[in-house]
């Protein structure tokens, strides 16, 4: 099966900043690399995913680099502001499955104005 | 148009009662996907439905849990004799088809005293 493991557990920038939080994957096979944001008491949302045909993905300040050699995947967040700060969640979709997404154990990204 | 939908929003019940879980997923999506969030921990999977029928039961914690999806909509998820450690937030997500994005519902948090 696939684990997925998620850098750093909690991160605090200040306004303005960019911020970068990382993934490595265990399984080769893997071709599905969402990442979802969740705000406080909120459900997860999809914010930007990439597939394994891609090394990156942009949509305005957000970005997914993906290394397959390496096995990891980062989300970046350039000119944070207050209403980012959430919980970060990357996923991976093993290549053996179709459906099933095993997820990090998240990010809590906090941006002080 | 409607997203996904859950029932009760919160649930506090006793060790050893039985709790029943309910996701409305969104119209015309054929995959439902069932996922307990533990404090500070990431998503993990409990079971996967493609119409109503369920070809992955593996993430399920127990034979104290089931979960049943009719008329390929509604689902329920079951845990039997709940204990203290089932206390988490249940998420139900849905999906258009098997490797199409997951939309999440907002979850039910229980809480077993």
């Amino acid at each position: 099966g696939e684990n997925v493991e998620q850098h750093p557990s909690t991160l605090s920038v200040q306004e303005g900043d960019s911020a970068v939080i990382k993934c490595t994957y265990s399984d080769s096979a893997s071709n599905y690399f969402p990442w979802y944001k969740q705000e406080l008491g909120k459900r997860p949302q999809l914010i930007i995913d990439i597939r394994s045909n891609v090394g990156e993905k942009k949509d305005q300040r957000i970005a997914v680099t993906l290394n397959k050699t390496a096995k990891h995947f980062s989300l970046h967040i350039t000119e944070t502001q207050p209403e980012d700060s959430a919980v970060y969640f990357c996923a991976a979709r093993y290549g053996g499955s179709n459906y099933k997404l095993t997820f990090g154990k998240g990010t809590l990204l906090t941006v002080n104005p | 148009g409607a997203g996904v939908s859950q029932s009760p929003s919160n649930k506090v019940t006793e060790k050893g009662k039985d709790v029943e879980l309910r996701c409305d997923p969104i119209s015309g999506h054929t995959a439902l996907y069932w996922y307990r969030q533990s404090l500070g921990q990431g998503l993990e999977f409990l079971i996967y439905f493609q119409g109503n029928s369920a070809p992955d039961k593996s993430g399920l914690p127990s034979d104290r849990f089931s979960a049943e999806r009719t008329g390929g909509s509604v689902s329920t998820l079951t845990i039997q004799r709940t204990q203290q450690e089932d206390s988490a937030v249940y998420l139900c997500a849905s999906s258009l088809g098997a490797r199409e994005t997951q939309y999440f519902g907002p979850g039910t948090r229980l809480l077993v005293l």
